[in-house]
């Protein structure tokens, strides 16, 4: 049972790049999750999501894009990078009330 | 709005003495509670949740928690503490309201075992 799958596990951008965050999970959850953990930090959510088709802001959502077009997939979208997005990111789902499975976590630098 | 709130950046506890993380929420609704430990460069391992019921939630590796509903607080605790407990320890949050069931976290405190 894979959990949840985060790729890429590290990645550096240039600044105005583009890229997307893969997260994808095999447990059915309905909810999904996007936090970024910047260093000493705790998780700040960007995005979340309650089901396909269905998506929210979190605390911190300005700079990325989500979609959830499957209750599998929930792509992380970066339109044009900055320094200020350098940071780890977990995606995590949940059941309706259950703890969140977290990934293992993409590091990004954006120089 | 939900919220978390855990008062210390770092504990430091001798190995061998019991500890204590300190966590206290702030929620419409009833309180899902959740604890869980990040070990360096990892994402974050659950170690127990309290839901419903019994107050005091037993979880992995000896640590337990207490729900006290009066305080809402949701303290983390070990009667023995390990040196390889020292990680960042986050508490956290959820309540089933509408579509904010979304997991809130606190910043994370971090455990320092000394032997």
């Amino acid at each position: 049972n894979a959990g949840v799958t985060q790729t890429p596990k590290f990645r550096i951008l240039k600044i105005g790049q583009s890229m997307t965050l893969q997260c994808t999970q095999d447990m059915n959850h309905n909810y999904m999750y996007w936090y970024r953990q910047d260093p000493g930090m705790g998780l700040k959510l960007i995005y979340y999501s309650v089901g396909a088709g269905i998506t929210d802001k979190g605390e911190v959502p300005n700079g990325y894009n989500v979609s959830r077009s499957t209750t599998e997939d929930f792509p992380l979208r970066l339109e044009l990078a900055a320094p200020s997005q350098t940071s780890v990111y977990f995606c995590a789902s949940s059941s309706d009330r259950g703890q969140g499975t977290f990934g293992s976590g993409t590091r990004l630098t954006v120089v | 709005a939900q919220s978390v709130a855990q008062p210390e950046d770092q504990v430091n506890v001798a190995e061998g003495n019991p500890l204590t993380v300190k966590c206290t929420y702030s929620v419409s609704g009833n309180p899902y509670l959740f604890w869980y430990v990040q070990y360096p460069n990892r994402g974050l391992q659950f170690l127990l949740k309290y839901i419903t019921g019994d107050n005091l939630v037993k979880g992995s590796y000896g640590f337990e928690a207490e729900f006290n509903k009066s305080q809402t607080s949701f303290h983390l605790k070990k009667p023995s503490a390990l040196v390889s407990d020292s990680a960042l320890y986050f508490c956290a949050v959820r309540a089933l309201r509408g579509s904010q069931g979304n997991l809130i976290f606190g910043k994370g405190t971090k455990l320092s075992v000394k032997p």
